[in-house]
Parts: C-alpha cells; structure tokens; sequence
C-alpha cells in the first residue's frame, strides 16, 4: 500500500543539538510540505518543496532546514538556532494539479530534554 | 491573503448531530476540505467539496457551502464517541500552486 512514512514517532533532543526528522513516500507525489504544530493549535508551515532539487521557506522557516534531492524524501533538519522545538511535526504530500489535497503522516514529537 | 476561521471547541451528546463550522475569504477559493486528526496522529481527509456544488453528502456526513457568505459547514449524523477528535477545515484556489490554507482546527468532545 501507498503511503507516507515519518521516522521517528518520538524523538528527544538535547539543547543545542541538530536533529533530522525523516519524511518518506511511495505515493509518486509531487509536492511535500513539512508542518508544526503546538498543543492546541493548528498548522504552521515550515517548509514545502514541489520539484527536486527546490524548496521555499514557509510561515515560519527560521531554525530549520530541509533538502529535496529525491521525489520520495523530504527530511527536516531542526537546528540549534529553533529556541523553541518542543512540538508535534507534521510531514505531507500532494499531486500537483489535483484537488484530493493533501495526505499527511502520523507525525514526529519532538521533546527537548 | 486568504483567511480561514474556525471555532475552538464543540461539545456534543453522543447520538445528536454536531455541526462544526468554518468560515473563508477568498472569494476565489475552488475546492474546501474538512480533515480529521485524532489525539497523536496525523491528518486525515474526511471529505472535500467543489465550489461550485452546495452540499455533498457521504454516508453521515454532510457538507454544506454558503459561496455567497463564504462559510462551510460539517454535519455529523449520529455522533459517536470514536468522532472526538480535531477537524481542520481547508482550502484552495486557482492561483495557490496547490497549497491549502488552514483554519485552526475545532475540537470536537462526544460526551457519552
């Protein structure tokens, strides 16, 4: 079956520390978005990429960073420069030029220890 | 730029009929989305409407748009228990390259 995976469910980083939260999919999509969200809130976004090889900030970039160099992978780096990473991150994809809107993964929480 | 509103929370008795609403200003906006995300987990389409249409209907649930007052509705018929849950309204237009705008969620508490 079709899908989108993210690694780890749960991830503990400590201050000062980069991490990499994995974003896989099968589903032959074009576009991938990455999303934070924080308790009780909605959906942020971070970063999206619709081709290879290119990505465009979103609302709220700073402290992160993403690569693009495989249609089926969008890994997000949060780095040391995020004051604030405690969050629930989300990863999701779409087909260009469809309106089924987006499938989304089961999400990564991220706790700074 | 486009905005999306919705109510925080919703409080229903198991068996009645919740309706959670969201409203939209983009008056170009060509499809709206209601999704689902249960405690933990990621976002999952419940259903999604054309503009053009008024109400789209999918077994108990019920989607109706007001194009002219630009506000979106979600009927849930017989609410369960298992509904509670956060449900994101969303949308997009023409010129949007694909990207939904979403509101921020209302959480939606079945009480038995």
């Amino acid at each position: 079956d079709g899908g989108i995976t993210q690694s780890p469910k749960y991830l503990f980083r400590k201050e000062g520390q980069n991490v990499t939260l994995s974003c896989e999919q099968n589903l032959n999509h074009d576009a991938m978005y990455w999303y934070r969200q924080d308790p009780g809130q909605g959906l942020r976004l971070i970063y999206y990429s619709q081709i290879v090889n290119d990505f465009q900030k979103g609302d709220i970039a700073e402290g992160y960073s993403v690569s693009r160099e495989k249609k089926e992978s969008f890994p997000l780096t949060v780095t040391s420069a995020q004051k604030n990473p405690t969050a629930f991150y989300l990863c999701a994809s779409s087909i260009l030029g469809r309106s089924d809107g987006y499938t989304f993964g089961s999400g990564t929480r991220l706790t700074v220890v | 730029g486009e905005d999306v509103e919705q109510s925080l929370f919703l409080s229903v008795r198991e068996g009645d009929s919740s309706v959670i609403n969201c409203t939209y200003t983009d008056s170009s906006s060509t499809y709206l989305y209601w999704y689902k995300q249960e405690p933990g987990a990621g976002l999952q389409l419940l259903t999604y409407i054309f503009s053009n249409m008024d109400m789209k209907q999918d077994q108990r649930l019920t989607v109706l748009l007001n194009k002219k007052d630009k506000h979106l509705s979600l009927r849930i018929a017989d609410t369960q228990t298992g509904d509670s849950a956060i449900y994101f309204c969303a949308e997009t237009h023409n010129n949007a390259g694909n990207m939904l705008t979403f509101g921020g969620g209302t959480r939606l508490m079945v009480k038995p």
